[in-house]
């Protein structure tokens, strides 16, 4: 089974600073590991994702995350934030197989200030 | 290709109905997941088919919520003798395999009066 941990529910940052969401993960297999955004009334939208390829994945925006399966990690970080990025940030991990559904933590509002 | 559609994408009834969501998916994903959404809160996982598998129907809150996939595509969340509480967006996503990235649909906004 697997799980995830969002470890912040809100975080706000002022505009040019870094973003740094935090995400932590259990798997019982080597998990495939994804982050989604969502801004105000808008769907859901894939912004990275890491299949067990480089650990250091970049996505869409201007944002990256990394893996790191010491720490059972995957936090999300951008280098300067900009307004646009103001939205709900979900961590998702899944199992690897058919057999495990895929798990949505519980989300990170971003708020930036200008 | 056409994404994952959703209908009705509003949809406005009134306590102690019935009502039916429909989820067609992009063509060849064997997963289907639901969700629902209420204001300000995160995603709640209501059901998952794979395939022909048995469902995972561990996320419906209560014996009012059913589902089912015909033919393993198109996919139908009813909801019997809704209550207030039901009122949420409901999402359906859908991935080529139980494991792989998901594709959401736009939802659809269920009020209850």
């Amino acid at each position: 089974a697997q799980s995830v941990t969002q470890l912040d529910s809100h975080v706000s940052v002022s505009e040019g600073t870094p973003v740094l969401l935090r995400c932590n993960y259990s798997s019982s297999y080597s998990p495939s590991l994804f982050w989604y955004v969502q801004h105000p009334n808008k769907g859901l939208q894939l912004l990275l994702k890491y299949t067990s390829a480089a650990t250091l994945v970049k996505g869409i925006n201007g944002f990256e995350a990394e893996f790191k399966k010491s720490e059972t990690s995957f936090h999300l970080t951008k280098p300067s934030a900009h307004m646009s990025d103001a939205a709900e940030y979900f961590c998702v991990v899944s199992g690897g197989t058919s057999y495990d559904k895929v798990i949505f933590g519980p989300g990170t509002s971003l708020s930036v200030i200008p | 290709g056409a994404g994952v559609s959703q209908s009705p994408s509003n949809k406005v009834t009134e306590k102690g109905k019935d009502v039916e969501l429909r989820c067609d998916p992009i063509s060849g994903h064997t997963a289907l997941y639901w969700y629902r959404q209420s204001l300000g809160q995160g995603l709640e996982f209501l059901i998952y088919f794979q395939g022909n598998s048995a469902p995972d129907k561990s996320g419906l809150p209560s014996d009012r919520f059913s589902a089912e996939r015909t033919g393993g595509s198109v996919s139908t969340l009813t909801i019997q003798r809704t209550q207030q509480e039901d009122s949420a967006v409901y999402l359906c996503a859908s991935s080529r395999n139980g494991w792989n990235e998901q594709f959401f649909g736009p939802g659809t906004r269920l009020t209850v009066l």
